[in-house]
């Protein structure tokens, strides 16, 4: 059980562009996702935590109108990438918290390559 | 959060037991320890969690001395493909929102070689 997936597995876009990433609990409903970056050889840096119906809260340093977060519903949450840059091109990762639960189960990531 | 510091990197041989120490001087009361697993491209798995003294799943067992200012993940007889970054976390997985958050260290780059 606790199945997180992602959409898309890797995407290419061009410079300018914007693009959504989905993140899908599939067999629990998540109160809280998580939205995760990771460099290259670097650790996950956490970007923003998503409630089910209320704003993204982001971290220090995260650009909200860059980076938009929406969790309309308790099995799915995503994040738009807008106005994309080859400096976005990251492994994009999301995971989803069981509500009264600690662990987090994690989804395979998205790889996101601007060009 | 408290703040953690694992080994960058440990080499080890199939077959043999792996174990990564994980030093948290500034633990809170309420703190529990988790660590993940992640291979390459894919998303953190968890391992497992304690508090205090041992824990042990199907997988590993995790060391918790009584003053809980570090925590050891012990991974019995390992093969190539536990090759793979290792975090440990800690967190209050009561804490409300503030709880919720996991900050990922630098991990453990573990290789495991024939």
């Amino acid at each position: 059980g606790a199945v997180v997936s992602q959409h898309p597995s890797r995407v290419i876009c061009k410079s300018g562009t914007s693009v959504k990433i989905e993140c899908r609990s599939l067999d629990f409903q998540a109160t809280t996702m998580f939205w995760y970056r990771q460099f290259p050889k670097q650790s996950l840096m956490l970007m923003a935590t998503s409630n089910e119906g209320s704003k993204a809260t982001y971290e220090q340093g995260v650009e909200k109108d860059k980076f938009l977060i929406n969790h309309a519903s308790l099995t799915l949450s995503t994040l738009t990438v807008t106005s994309a840059h080859p400096e976005d091109s990251s492994f994009y990762i999301c995971s989803a918290r069981l509500a009264e639960a600690y662990e987090q189960y994690f989804g395979p990531g998205t790889r996101l390559t601007v060009t | 959060l408290a703040k953690t510091t694992q080994p960058i990197s440990m080499d080890s041989y199939e077959g043999q037991e792996v174990n990564i120490t994980c030093s948290h001087n500034n633990i809170a009361t309420n703190d529990y320890i988790t660590w993940y697993q992640q291979f390459p491209s894919q998303g953190p798995r968890f391992i497992i969690q304690g508090y205090k003294t041992k824990v042990t799943n199907e997988v590993a067992s995790l060391f918790i001395p009584a003053d809980r200012k570090s925590s050891t993940l012990s991974l019995p007889r390992v093969s190539l493909s536990d090759t793979a970054v290792y975090y440990c976390l800690v967190g209050d997985i009561f804490g409300g929102a503030a709880g919720n958050k996991l900050t990922f260290g630098g991990g453990t780059r573990v290789l495991v070689k024939p």
